[in-house]
């Protein structure tokens, strides 16, 4: 089974600085893996997808993300944080191998607080 | 181009009743997922839609169903509401729902049962 780890259930930032937020997962195969974002009372917004080929992908709103293969991870990354940053976000793994049957899982969010 | 659009955005409901939400995908779009989100159980994949048929099933009771029609518009029904069942109700849509491509979601229904 597949499956997502948010160990984060919070992030606190200044504006200004750098964030990050974690992201660890397990799948049998190669894996697709999705970051999103949700605004209070929305859905989720697509931010960023790894499929393959570089590790650092870039996405929306100046985030990027990096691709670890052997600690099997995919942190979510902004050099520069603004406070309409604060939202929770959500990474995602789909395996590939079983084509459309696979499903899309979600870890359990991480709310990111950016603060002046 | 139109995201996705749910209706209605806002639902009460009382035990024991049935729901149909509805789920209009971004033009070109045949691939429809609903998802549960709880603040207790998270992000909970419930059925995929293509082509007017259920490809892909989560563990939901059979309470939980669905249908796709011609032009790709979903529904979600919930029959025998219970108190639990309240939760933010997602759907999303991509191209033909192949792993890499991303989903779009819509903003959701809140469904309320008192």
């Amino acid at each position: 089974a597949q499956s997502v780890a948010q160990p984060e259930d919070q992030v606190n930032v200044a504006e200004g600085n750098p964030l990050t937020v974690k992201c660890t997962y397990s799948v049998s195969g190669n894996p697709y893996l999705f970051w999103y974002v949700q605004y209070p009372n929305r859905g989720l917004q697509f931010l960023l997808k790894y499929i393959t080929g570089d590790n650092l992908v870039k996405g929306s709103y100046g985030f990027e993300a990096e691709f670890n293969k052997s600690q099997t991870s995919f942190h979510l990354k902004k050099p520069s944080a603004l406070v309409s940053d604060s939202a929770l976000y959500f990474c995602a793994v789909r395996a590939e191998y079983t084509g459309t049957a696979s499903k899309l899982t979600f870890g359990t969010g991480t709310r990111l607080q950016v603060t002046l | 181009k139109a995201g996705v659009t749910q209706t209605p955005r806002y639902l009460i409901k009382t035990r024991g009743q049935q729901v149909t939400l509805s789920c209009s995908p971004i033009s070109g779009h045949r691939s429809v997922s609903w998802y549960q989100q709880t603040p207790g159980q998270g992000l909970q994949f419930l059925f995929e839609y293509f082509s007017e048929t259920q490809r892909n099933k989560g563990n939901f009771p059979g309470r939980f169903s669905g249908r796709q029609f011609s032009n790709s518009r979903s529904e979600m029904n919930v029959s025998t509401l219970e108190l639990g069942d309240s939760a933010l109700y997602l759907c999303a849509s991509s191209l033909d729902g192949a792993p890499a491509q991303p989903q779009h979601f819509g903003d959701g229904t809140r469904l309320s049962i008192l």
